[in-house]
């Protein structure tokens, strides 16, 4: 079964420093996305991402975030000057299709700790 | 805009008991509806799908759905809960015309012995 792969699984970073998550989609989904869990809440959608550009994204997906994929196979989310706030689990995610008509396959996770 | 309602934040049955987890969702066109389990610190798991085909979807580890329009439902059962169907179930659906999925507040499900 393919999987979505998210490195590192946990993160600690000082507030204000800049943080990287990783993720390495499916060979074939065309579609990617992140999505965030701060502990005890909702699943909450970040950003959508195809060909190369952001589809798009939340309200929650300010100037401090940027999203790249550098090469064929990363999938990257750059959080600038963290604050205490963004503290939470990170998931990737993929999809063949659009909307997910084929499912989305979303990753184990990063959970980021800032202190 | 299109949301989903996941009645009952804690859900427990004994081992062997049916499992029952509602979702309820609100869409003016026909939607994609998913149901996710979550394990203890781990990642979202798709367990099923709705995508517009049968309206009885059966998923993974014994677990189906059922989508009701007249109902806009799309609750989630099992027939004989196991010990280690006890996770976190989120309901989802996916928003027309975007890339995105709206996630319900999801249920924790407890199996005792």
């Amino acid at each position: 079964e393919p999987e979505v792969t998210q490195t590192p699984s946990h993160q600690v970073t000082q507030m204000g420093q800049e943080v990287i998550l990783r993720c390495v989609p499916i060979s074939n989904h065309l579609y990617f996305y992140w999505y965030r869990q701060i502990l005890g809440q909702k699943v909450e959608f970040l950003v959508s991402f195809y060909n190369n550009e952001i589809s798009e994204k939340s309200e929650i997906f300010d100037d401090q975030f940027s999203v790249e994929r550098p090469d064929g196979s990363n999938f990257t989310l750059k959080i600038r000057s963290t604050k205490l706030e963004d503290s939470a689990m990170y998931f990737c995610a993929s999809s063949e299709r659009r909307q997910g008509a084929n499912g989305y396959t979303f990753g184990s996770g990063t959970r980021l700790t800032v202190v | 805009a299109q949301s989903v309602t996941q009645l009952g934040s804690h859900v427990s049955v004994s081992e062997g008991a049916l499992v029952l987890l509602r979702c309820n969702y609100s869409s003016s066109v026909p939607p994609y509806l998913f149901w996710y389990v979550q394990y203890p610190n781990q990642g979202l798991q798709l367990l099923l799908k709705y995508t517009s085909a049968a309206t009885l979807v059966k998923g993974i580890n014994g677990f189906e759905a059922e989508f009701k329009k007249s109902e806009t439902s799309f609750h989630l059962t099992k027939p004989s809960a196991h010990m280690s169907d006890a996770a976190e179930y989120f309901c989802a659906v996916s928003v027309y015309n975007t890339d995105k999925l709206i996630f319900g507040t999801g249920t924790r499900l407890q199996v005792f012995p």
